[in-house]
This record gives C-alpha cells, sequence and structure tokens, in this order.
C-alpha cells in the first residue's frame, strides 16, 4: 500500500458526459501528479500539482483540467469525454516539488467511455 | 508523448532463471527509476538510481544507470512467481518544475510453470 489513495477504482460513463477523479496524497506530501495509461499510449504525464499550484503540464488535453485543494488532495476533470478517453488513470504524490523525491503511485482509476 | 524505448517487450522464463531488461532514450535523464506494475495496479517502485555509473541492489533486483546517462538496466536474478508483472523504466530531469517521469515502453515477464 503506497498511502496514495484514489476514487472510484472504476467508472463507466458515456461519451459527451463529464467527470471527476479525486486522489488524496501520502500523508505529508505536497506534490501531486497525474498520468494517463491506455493501452496504446502507455503511462503518460498529465498535470502536477505543488502545494495548490501547478507545477507542470504535459500531454494534457484542453478538456481535461485538475485542481489541488488546500488539504492537498487534488481532482482531475475530464469533460465531453471520448471513446479515447477509455484509460487508467493514476495519481502519484511524493513530498515536494523537488526531484529529490521520489513519486509513488495510487491504485489507479479505470475509466471507461461507451 | 515521449516514452523511452525499452527491451525485451514480453520474457517468458521459467521459475529460477536471471531476467535482464533494458531501456534507452535520446535524451539525458538525471535520475532513472525502476517500478513494476501488477494487473490493475499502480506501478511500484523498486530501484531509483541518481548518478551516471551508479549500480544499486534491491533484494534480488539489481539496477544501473548507464554512464551516457541515456539508458539503464535491470537484472532480476532466480525468479520466482512473484516476479510476474509489468516492469517499467521511467527517467527524469532535475530542472525545477520538471520532475515528471517518461515512462518506457514496458516490459511483461511471464513465468512459466
Amino acid at each position: 500500500d503506497s498511502g496514495v489513495t484514489q476514487t472510484p477504482k472504476h467508472l463507466i460513463t458515456a461519451t459527451g458526459q463529464r467527470v471527476t477523479l479525486r486522489c488524496s496524497p501520502r500523508s505529508g506530501d505536497l506534490s501531486v501528479y497525474w498520468y494517463q495509461q491506455s493501452l496504446d499510449q502507455g503511462l503518460q504525464f498529465l498535470i502536477q500539482y505543488y502545494n495548490g499550484e501547478e507545477r507542470a503540464k504535459g500531454n494534457i488535453l484542453e478538456r481535461f483540467s485538475a485542481q489541488q485543494f488546500p488539504d492537498l488532495h487534488s481532482e482531475l476533470n475530464l469533460s465531453s469525454l471520448e471513446l479515447g478517453d477509455s484509460a487508467l488513470y493514476f495519481c502519484a504524490s511524493s513530498p515536494s516539488g523537488s526531484a529529490l523525491y521520489e513519486q509513488y503511485f495510487g491504485p489507479g482509476t479505470r475509466l471507461t467511455v461507451t | 508523448g515521449q516514452q523511452l524505448n525499452q527491451s525485451p517487450q514480453s520474457m517468458f522464463i521459467q521459475e529460477g532463471e536471471d531476467v535482464s531488461m533494458n531501456c534507452t532514450s535520446s535524451s539525458i535523464f538525471n535520475t532513472w527509476l525502476w517500478y513494476k506494475q501488477d494487473p490493475g495496479e499502480g506501478p511500484v517502485l523498486l530501484i531509483a538510481l541518481y548518478k551516471a555509473g551508479e549500480l544499486t541492489s534491491n533484494g534480488r533486483l539489481t539496477a544501473q544507470f548507464g554512464i551516457t546517462r541515456k539508458d539503464s538496466f535491470l537484472n532480476i536474478s532466480a525468479s520466482i512467481p512473484s516476479d510476474v508483472g509489468i516492469y517499467f523504466c521511467a527517467g527524469r530531469g532535475s530542472n525545477f518544475g520538471n520532475e515528471k517521469l517518461t515512462f518506457g515502453t514496458g516490459t511483461r515477464l511471464t513465468i512459466i510453470p
């Protein structure tokens, strides 16, 4: 158990809909990272938040957005969903934004868009 | 998005055999990491490497940070059934605001009875 929690575990929704994925980092960790894992693209970095502020952006679509709240949990919002958005979404956390600390992953949310 | 080249893509071995896999990149990384992922679970960190040429062990696992900083290797000795899974390498730059991980394509390890 990495100490990172994600909800829900599974999510099935229809095209065009909007969903919110939630992540609680390990106790004391300030940095949260979101990754997408699909069969044909592997694990891809989406976005990083550090202590409530956006730190870095990766291959995140404009239809996707994220935020980190004062209690340090984070939410990833996916809107206008398409079939191709079906994937595993992982959250990872680390103690700080520094590269000296490693990232520990949550169990993921499996999103299926039908 | 960018991915690291990882080989082999899959391995079928017998219990007790040693395993070797590697990861190469066209870019330099300052940190190399190796993760293992079981079906339906998140990646679990196995080994982290911080210096070119570094050789680090974690039980039966040994990993090396290539001298060129563009590659890394993972060896598993005397494989056991719980080693089955997908192994990912990941590289990371060290610049402020660049802590994101770039992942390899994965090596799927299967143990033949």
